[in-house]
Formats: C-alpha cells, structure tokens, sequence
C-alpha cells in the first residue's frame, strides 16, 4: 500500500523557515509528480506547488502565493520529498499535505500523506 | 484559473441524489478532478478526467462536464457520505482548487 509520512512541521515566528519532509513507500518514488497542498485552519484546500519526475528534470511548479520563499526538492535515495519554508508569514498557518501525483492524461493527486501542522505566530 | 463551487453547503437526507458544481473561470477540456475530505483526514480522490471514477469509489458517485461547468453527482446519499467536496483544475499551473461544499445530514 502507498504510504506518505510528512513530518517537521510546529510552531515558528514570523520570518522564520521551516523545513517539511515527506518520506514515500510502496511506489516507484522517481516515476511520480509529487505535490504539496496546505489547508489553513477551517479553510479549504490550497495547491502550493509541484515537482515534476525524474523524466522531466525534477522541475518544479509553484502558486503565486509562495514563489521565492518555499522550495520543494527530492531525494530519490532516500524516497523522501521536501518543502522549503523561508520568509514564513502568519498566513502561512496551515496542515501541510504530501500527495503523489499519478498519470491519467493529466497528474491527479490520489494518495495523501495525514498532513504536518505549521503555525506560524509570534 | 478560478473554481466556483456551488452551493458552499447543502443538507439532505440519507438516500437523498445530490449535485454539486463546479465553473472554471476558463476552459480546462476534462482536466478535472473532485476529492472528499471528512473532518481531520486527508483529501481523498472520488474522480478523475471529470468522469472516471477511481479505483474502489462507489458507483452511487458519478461526474459530468467539459470545457468550464462540471457537476459531481451522489445518486442516493449514504451516511459515510457527509464530508466536504472539493474540485481541483490540473489543465493550467498554478492548479486550483474550488472553494468546497460541505455536505451535511437534514
């Protein structure tokens, strides 16, 4: 069975960084797109942005509203999946969620870690 | 490309068939998927393709649409089924998700 494991997340003052980290079992981890999706407390769900496969250069995608302060990277020896957190904002508050993304004509994010919690406050 | 679900909530019964749609603010062809989230759990992929149904989703869940107006439809509304609904657009980076509609019990 797929399994996503993010850890790293808890409390940060505003500026800090953080880094998350999503360990992946059970799949071929350089064959997948992976993402990362965050949801403030009470809200919806929020894309934060994408790594691509091995095939594709590892190139990464993001949302407006992170680009230049998060960075997501990937370590296939150790099948583990990262999020770079610089600059961080109180807005930043949220449970962070690790998804693979797998190939239907599309990337569709069909398994999801249990998400790391980041509050960001002073 | 913005996602507008609606209606935001809705109440119905057990057995009740319900609808939720979802308009793209653009055309996104059927790069369309819908996930359901219950209270402290992770998304979960209902749909995918805007009308293909994964692996181990219950057939009483169907999709429709192409283009910018998609519908997710539960034919008869089981317990288990009360949870937040999400569409999500993978046709354009930055990909978007609509704004949910909480499916509660009448």
């Amino acid at each position: 069975e797929v399994q996503l494991v993010e850890s790293g997340g808890g409390l940060v003052q505003p500026g800090g960084s953080l880094r998350l980290s999503c360990a992946a079992s059970e799949f071929t981890f350089n064959d997948h797109y992976m993402d990362w999706v965050r949801q403030a407390p009470g809200k919806g769900l929020e894309w934060v942005g994408r790594t691509r496969n091995k095939a594709n250069g590892y190139t990464t995608e993001y949302a407006a509203s992170v680009k230049g302060r998060f960075t997501i990277s990937r370590d296939e020896s150790k099948n583990s999946l990262y999020l770079q957190m610089n600059s961080l904002k109180t807005e930043d508050t949220a449970v962070y969620f690790c998804a693979r993304a797998w190939y239907s004509g599309a990337y569709y994010s069909d398994y999801w870690g249990q998400g790391t919690l980041v509050t960001v406050s002073s | 490309i913005q996602l507008t679900q609606s209606p935001s909530s809705l109440s119905a019964s057990v057995g009740d068939r319900v609808t939720i749609t979802c308009r793209a603010s653009q055309g996104i062809s059927n790069y369309l998927a819908w996930y359901q989230q219950k209270p402290g759990k992770a998304p979960k992929l209902l749909m995918y393709a805007a009308s293909n149904l994964q692996i181990g989703v219950p057939s009483r869940f169907s999709g429709s649409g192409s283009g910018t107006d998609f519908t997710l439809t539960i034919s008869s509304l089981q317990p288990e089924d009360f949870a937040t609904y999400y569409c999500q657009q993978v046709n354009t980076y930055p990909l978007t998700f609509g704004g949910g509609t909480k499916v509660e019990i009448k």
